[in-house]
């Protein structure tokens, strides 16, 4: 049981915007601590997608959107290509754990 | 470039210990916290402990008084010491760097391709 939760798997066409939900708690997301995103392709490691709930790193293409509202945050990927098919992790910090959490994870299936 | 590649991983007993590696290039690895963050097989990222820049460490429940996290500035250098390893601590293991000293910053934006510990007898 993870502290975020997420939705096990999402999935679009080609073309199509997805969002992924992350729901928290007032000791995380709520406490005002950041939402951060990664992307996980089939076989390689986590990659940072989304920083600070709504900042893309160098070369994250901008189909990709973050969003944060109270104890909430939201990932966005519009224009789904292939390409995109791949875990999806949140990861915020819990006053009351005093540490780092990770949602269980979604995976996005493009049809 | 900016990179870490953990080393160290293996099969071990349960009870047993292990020690992980990481080594850090291309920026300047005194001024970051670090992490390490497990992946069981077919499982979800597990954050397993962060070091800050003063040397200040951090656990989850999970492993709280069976691992240690220290850094070696000099040798630009982490590691995680393991012990009392049990079945359910077999996962990929990953070094990624935190936040920049001062920075507040809780994201992890560099990670290393991870190191496979086996707990099995």
């Amino acid at each position: 049981q993870s502290v975020l939760t997420q939705p096990p798997s999402v999935s679009g066409a080609p073309g199509q915007r997805v969002t992924i939900s992350c729901t928290g708690s007032s000791s995380n997301i709520g406490a005002g601590y950041d939402v951060h995103w990664y992307q996980q392709l089939p076989g390689t490691a986590p990659k940072l997608l989304i920083y600070g709930n709504s900042n893309r790193p160098s070369g994250v293409p901008d189909r990709f959107s973050g969003s944060k509202s109270g104890t909430s945050a939201s990932l966005a990927i519009s224009g789904l290509q292939a390409e995109d098919e791949a875990d999806y992790y949140c990861q915020s910090y819990d006053s009351s754990l005093t540490g780092w959490v990770f949602g269980g994870g979604t995976k996005l299936t493009v049809l | 470039e900016v990179q870490v590649v953990e080393s160290g991983g293996g099969l071990v007993q349960p009870g047993g210990s292990l020690r992980l590696s990481c080594a850090a290039s291309g920026f300047t690895f005194s001024s970051y916290d670090m992490h390490w963050v497990r992946q069981a097989t077919g499982k979800g990222l597990e954050w397993v402990s962060a070091i800050g820049t003063a040397g200040e460490t951090y656990y989850p429940g999970s492993v709280k008084g069976r691992f240690t996290i220290s850094r070696e500035n000099a040798k630009n250098s982490l590691f995680l010491h393991m012990n009392s390893l049990r079945a359910g601590d077999t996962a990929v293991y990953y070094c990624a760097r935190g936040g920049e000293a001062g920075s507040g910053s809780l994201d992890m934006d560099v990670w290393g391709k991870g190191t496979t510990v086996t707990v099995s007898s």
